[in-house]
């Protein structure tokens, strides 16, 4: 099975920062990975797909990029409503596989 | 509008079966993949499996042996069947709808992303 190492586990910034949460993955997965957040009692929504492509809807200021088998997640100007927990997700091969989560709060 | 609802027993004794319904709406069953993942508090979130436009189904191993998948398209529905339940098994269990994605970087490649889930069935299994 492909691992997703996730990174940081959890992450306190300021609204207005800019932050980064990234994903390793254990072998290739091409560009096959999606990134959720997931609100307390909700059910996870959809950021980004195909590595660094936007979901409907989704405000610019989230943005995906690829680095080899490393894949990162940045949130611009950090709003009050982007706290909740972000997780990244490999579609590369069966079974798919999901990160750990990164917890984001705000000060 | 595009909409999604799991419905299930809530309270599951161990070694009995669970079974978890998805309503949808807003789209056909015909047209999408249908995915199952579930939230424990042991291993997060986990994919189970997933149903075809067409029917067929695919399961991560790990649940391969007690998990089936179907649905009944007249009702707009997908089932989850889980048998021998554990403790373990206990969280909340989402069904997503799957859409394709296309991506040309020199050749063509078509894979799938879940965007849109519904709110999830709690499950506890306990006696």
């Amino acid at each position: 099975d492909i691992q997703m190492t996730q990174s940081p586990a959890s992450l306190s910034a300021s609204p207005e920062e800019i932050v980064t949460i990234t994903c390793q993955a254990s072998q290739d997965i091409g560009n096959w990975l999606a990134w959720y957040q997931q609100k307390p009692g909700k059910s996870p929504q959809l950021l980004i797909y195909s590595a660094t492509s936007l979901a409907d809807g989704i405000p610019s200021r989230f943005s995906g990029s690829r680095s080899g088998t490393q894949y990162s997640l940045k949130i611009s100007r950090l709003q009050v409503e982007d706290t909740g927990i972000y997780y990244c997700l490999q579609r590369y091969s069966n079974p798919w596989t999901f990160g750990g989560g990164t917890k984001l709060e705000l000060k | 509008q595009v909409q999604l609802k799991e419905t299930g027993p809530g309270l599951v004794q161990p070694t009995q079966t669970l079974s978890i319904t998805c309503t949808v709406s807003g789209f056909s069953l015909t047209s999408y993949y249908m995915q199952w993942v579930r939230q424990t508090p042991g291993k997060g979130l986990e994919w189970m499996g997933f149903i075809r436009s067409g029917g067929s189904t695919e399961y991560n191993s790990e649940f391969k042996s007690r998990l089936s998948i179907s649905r009944d398209t007249s009702k707009n529905q997908v089932f989850l069947k889980m048998n021998s339940l554990k403790t373990e098994d206990t969280g909340v269990y989402y069904c997503a709808r799957d859409r394709p994605i296309y991506y040309y970087d020199g050749y063509y490649h078509v894979g799938y992303v879940m965007d849109a889930w519904g709110q999830g069935a709690s499950v506890t299994v306990s006696s």
